[in-house]
């Protein structure tokens, strides 16, 4: 499967513990985003990567929200201290890189099958 | 800033018969535009694009959208559905410009009477 990979799939956590998602995106795939989504609603942009940089943060994104890219292939998402307010699913997508097929691409993204927080 | 509009957050409808599902857009810059469907627990999966030339897009499922720069819509439409339609539909919108986050609408549930 080359597809974007999410892991874990599902968390279950008490509220106040640290959890961390991964993600890997599709090989070639420069870019990187991570949306999160609750029930009912959209997903909303938390913040994106090209290769390792981290170019735009959402203000959803508090202080307890840290997002890695290190090496620009796969991305982790860290929550600290969990609140239930936090629970949400969280999805990962990746869009090759500009150039000259973004006429083809137009940015168009990925998204993996997503990450399951429950805060309890 | 970009915004996406999904007029409907519900839509019901009988096998077989038609559907329509609105989205207008709001944005100064020009934009691409696009439908993702989201099956329940499952991440979101393209529909069909829009990015410049024909008006008329055709995506995946014998689903079709129509730009209309006027009215600023992006409506997803199909003849004849199936029970395997039912899912939740997003309509999303980015800036036509390298590197741009894609903003996504509220969503459209379409549910499928037999």
């Amino acid at each position: 499967d080359t597809g974007v990979s999410q892991d874990p799939r599902h968390k279950i956590t008490k509220r106040g513990q640290n959890v961390t998602f991964r993600c890997d995106p599709i090989s070639e795939h420069n870019r990187l985003y991570w949306y999160r989504q609750t029930l009912g609603q959209g997903p909303e942009f938390l913040t994106y990567f090209q290769n390792e940089a981290q170019l735009e943060k959402s203000r959803l994104l508090s202080d307890r929200f840290s997002a890695e890219r290190p090496k620009g292939s796969f991305s982790t998402l860290e929550i600290q201290r969990t609140e239930q307010g936090d629970s949400a699913m969280y999805l990962c997508a990746s869009s090759p890189p500009v150039g000259t097929d973004q006429f083809v691409s137009g940015n168009t993204i990925y998204f993996g099958e997503g990450s399951w927080l429950t805060v309890v | 800033a970009q915004s996406v509009t999904q007029l409907d957050s519900q839509v019901p409808v009988f096998e077989e018969a038609p559907v329509e599902l609105r989205c207008n857009y709001s944005s100064s810059v020009s934009v691409y535009l696009f439908w993702y469907v989201q099956y329940p627990n499952q991440g979101l999966q393209l529909l069909l694009k829009y990015l410049s030339g024909s008006t008329l897009v055709k995506g995946i499922n014998g689903f079709e959208a129509e730009f209309n720069k006027s009215q600023t819509s992006f409506h997803l439409r199909k003849p004849s559905v199936h029970i395997s339609d039912t899912a939740e539909y997003f309509c999303a919108v980015t800036r036509y410009s390298s590197a741009s986050k894609i903003i996504f609408g509220s969503g459209t549930r379409l549910s499928i009477r037999p």
